[in-house]
């Protein structure tokens, strides 16, 4: 079973900065890797698939690169609305698998 | 507009039973795959089901697997969680979401999710 770790647990950035939040998988998951967005009491927001698609409505700051193994998640220019938690899934194989998440916080 | 909304949750002593269900609108529900996400309080995302758009196909983890069952009715626009043998670790939001893409020609589509519900919560205690 591939494993997803996610990291750093917690990032701090101040607002107008740029942040890059890591995924590993364990083995290859070629480029099937998504990003999602989870704000407090919501659902998780698509932002990524595919490695770099940005899903419908998804504004440019948002930006992801990565293959096999290693994956990053870009967001720059920090607004106030980006702060949350980021999870990372692969679906390359079964069972799929999110990353334990990020949460990237104001500093 | 997609609409997803989950009903169905609640509190449950262990060893108990619950179905959820999922009524979704705004897209031709027959022709893309759900699944079913749940959250555990203060935790990440747990994957606990998949279906294929014709329900004929089904996945689950080892963690649900004999103990939840998800279906389909394609007529009602419905999907559904059965969940049996409920333990207190199966605490969490329930979200039913909808894969990105319907199948190509080759039956091949994506296994990730672009609409998800407002989630269910289930509580099983004592």
């Amino acid at each position: 079973e591939i494993v997803m770790t996610q990291s750093p647990a917690t990032l701090s950035v101040s607002p107008g900065e740029r942040a890059a939040l890591s995924c590993r998988a364990s083995q290859t998951v070629y480029s099937n890797l998504a990003w999602y967005q989870q704000k407090p009491g919501q659902a998780p927001r698509l932002l990524i698939y595919g490695t770099s698609t940005r899903a419908t409505g998804i504004p440019a700051r948002f930006s992801g690169s990565g293959s096999g193994t290693e994956f990053t998640l870009t967001i720059s220019n920090l607004q106030s609305e980006d702060f949350a938690v980021y999870y990372c899934q692969q679906y390359h194989n079964w069972p799929l698998l999110f990353g334990q998440g990020t949460k990237l916080e104001i500093k | 507009e997609v609409q997803l909304l989950e009903s169905g949750g609640g509190l449950v002593q262990p060893g108990g039973s619950l179905r959820l269900s999922c009524a979704a609108a705004g897209f031709t529900f027959s022709s893309y795959a759900m699944c079913w996400v749940r959250q555990a309080p203060g935790r990440g995302l747990e994957w606990v089901s998949a279906i294929s758009a014709g329900g004929v196909g089904t996945f689950y983890p080892d963690s649900v697997r004999g103990r939840f069952t998800i279906s389909r009715d394609n007529s009602k626009q419905t999907l559904y969680l059965q969940m049996n043998s409920l333990r207190a670790e199966d605490t969490a939001i329930y979200y039913c979401a909808k894969v990105i893409f319907a199948p190509d020609s080759s039956g091949y589509h994506p296994w990730n999710f672009d609409y998800w519900g407002q989630g269910a919560l289930v509580t099983v205690s004592s």
